[in-house]
């Protein structure tokens, strides 16, 4: 089954300690970003990666790291949460040129920083 | 930016009546627009795809607009179904890389 699993699905930290949000996609999609999901914000790119070792900043990169050394993950780091990073998070792949195709969707990371 | 302006109120409609959502944005115009479905606590499922040279794109109850001029595109679930009720986001493209999301419009069909 063709499919973006994230782990984990909820997570509550404390403000300071680094975390990893790990994602994969089974569908061998060149395409991979993550989102942050805010109400009334509605979902904001953080990341992107066109291809290994390929990534890029999306509209709010601002306290997160990525890495893709493997064609199928692509991990969101968090080296210092802070509680305005409590969202919920989302890992999403496409094939080819993003734009061009539909975005497949891991089933959300709750993250809670305190 | 590219920004994308959907309605924030819920829209209420009885079953059986045709939906119509709009999402409107700004900037320069994507060569995309996209549109995804979102049930409480889950990602967003894609449901269709319209170029900028496309005027109309239908599939199966679904059809969707995109007017470039206006900067303006609509979404139309014709015999809406109770199944329905989801938020419902328009996507586009920008900077040839990037996506922008709408904040999603909330559709409530009542039996």
């Amino acid at each position: 089954e063709a499919q973006v699993t994230q782990n984990p699905r909820y997570l509550i930290t404390v403000t300071g300690k680094k975390l990893t949000v790990t994602c994969s996609q089974n569908m061998n999609h060149e395409y991979m970003s993550w989102y942050r999901q805010d109400p009334g914000l509605g979902l904001r790119q953080i990341y992107y990666s066109m291809n290994v070792e390929v990534t890029d900043k999306g509209d709010v990169p601002e306290g997160y790291k990525v890495s893709r050394k493997e064609k199928r993950n692509f991990p969101l780091i968090l080296e210092s949460p802070s509680p305005n990073q409590t969202s919920l998070y989302f890992c999403a792949s496409s094939a080819f040129e993003g734009p061009n195709t539909e975005a497949f969707f891991g089933q959300g990371t709750r993250l809670t920083v305190v | 930016s590219q920004k994308i302006e959907q309605n924030s109120e819920a829209l209420n409609i009885q079953e059986g009546k045709t939906a119509t959502l709009t999402c409107n944005y700004t900037n320069y115009s994507p060569a995309y627009l996209q549109w995804y479905r979102q049930d409480p606590g889950r990602g967003p499922v894609f449901l269709l795809l319209i170029r900028e040279n496309e005027k109309e794109k239908r599939k199966e109850r679904l059809k969707v607009t995109f007017d470039t001029t206006l900067k303006q595109s609509l979404f139309h679930i014709t015999a809406s179904q109770p199944a329905d009720s989801a938020t419902y986001l328009c996507a586009l493209t920008a900077d040839f890389n990037k996506f922008y999301f709408g904040s999603g419009t909330k559709l409530n069909v009542k039996p």
